[in-house]
């Protein structure tokens, strides 16, 4: 079975500042991994994903996310925070590739990103 | 410009009635699925339909029921079996060959009072 933890259900940081977000995954199988975002009464949206290629991913909007085997983590960073990044952060496990067709994500609880001035 | 378009963003509905909320795509993707979303849980699975005239129940099936006519549509029906339907509504669809990217509609709000 797959699962996804992210630390931190609240984060806040100033802009300009470093934002790090936490996720933790489990796996019996090699997993594909990915970051979502969702602004407020939207839907979500693709910021990156991991599928055995390279470990660092680099994303959108300035986001990267490094795979971490041996951590079993998969956390999202972003050097300098914006105004604009304020949003809810979703990571996903799946197990594409391994489950024939149907792609199931397995999605964590979230973390809610709040960026001061 | 193709997208997944979902209606109404808003809906009220009172207890004991059935409501039905849209999920059309242009995107030609096979695939389509509904999430419920709640605070603080995630994105849960309702159902998903990997080809039209074919769907399965996901990890919160129950009071919930969908169809798959065509490919670009798949309607969601809350029924008034469903305890607790106040909820954020997402639909999805997959892009084909299979990447694991799921594209998502805006989401409905369903209020029930």
């Amino acid at each position: 079975a797959q699962s996804v933890t992210q630390l931190g259900s609240h984060v806040s940081v100033s802009e300009g500042a470093l934002v790090l977000l936490r996720c933790n995954y489990s796996s019996s199988v090699p997993p594909y991994l990915f970051w979502y975002v969702q602004y407020p009464n939207q839907g979500l949206q693709l910021l990156l994903k991991y599928t055995s290629a390279a470990t660092l991913v680099k994303g959108i909007n300035g986001f990267e996310a490094e795979f971490k085997k041996s951590e079993t983590s998969f956390h999202l960073t972003k050097p300098s925070a914006h105004m604009s990044d304020a949003a809810e952060y979703f990571c996903a496990v799946s197990s594409l590739g391994f489950s024939g067709g149907y792609n199931k994500l397995i999605f964590g609880a979230g973390t809610r990103l709040a960026v001061h001035p | 410009d193709g997208g997944i378009t979902q209606s109404p963003k808003y809906l009220f509905r009172k207890e004991g009635q059935n409501v039905t909320l849209s999920c059309e795509q242009n995107l030609n993707h096979d695939a389509m699925y509904w999430y419920r979303q709640d605070p603080g849980q995630g994105l849960r699975l309702i159902y998903y339909s990997q080809i039209v005239n074919d769907f399965q129940k996901g990890d919160i099936a129950e009071g919930y029921s969908v169809s798959r006519e065509k490919k670009e549509s798949f309607p969601l029906t809350v029924t008034s079996a469903q305890k607790n339907p106040t909820a954020f509504y997402l639909c999805a669809s997959i892009r084909t060959p299979n990447t694991g990217e799921l594209f998502f509609g805006e989401g409905s709000r369903l209020t029930v009072l």
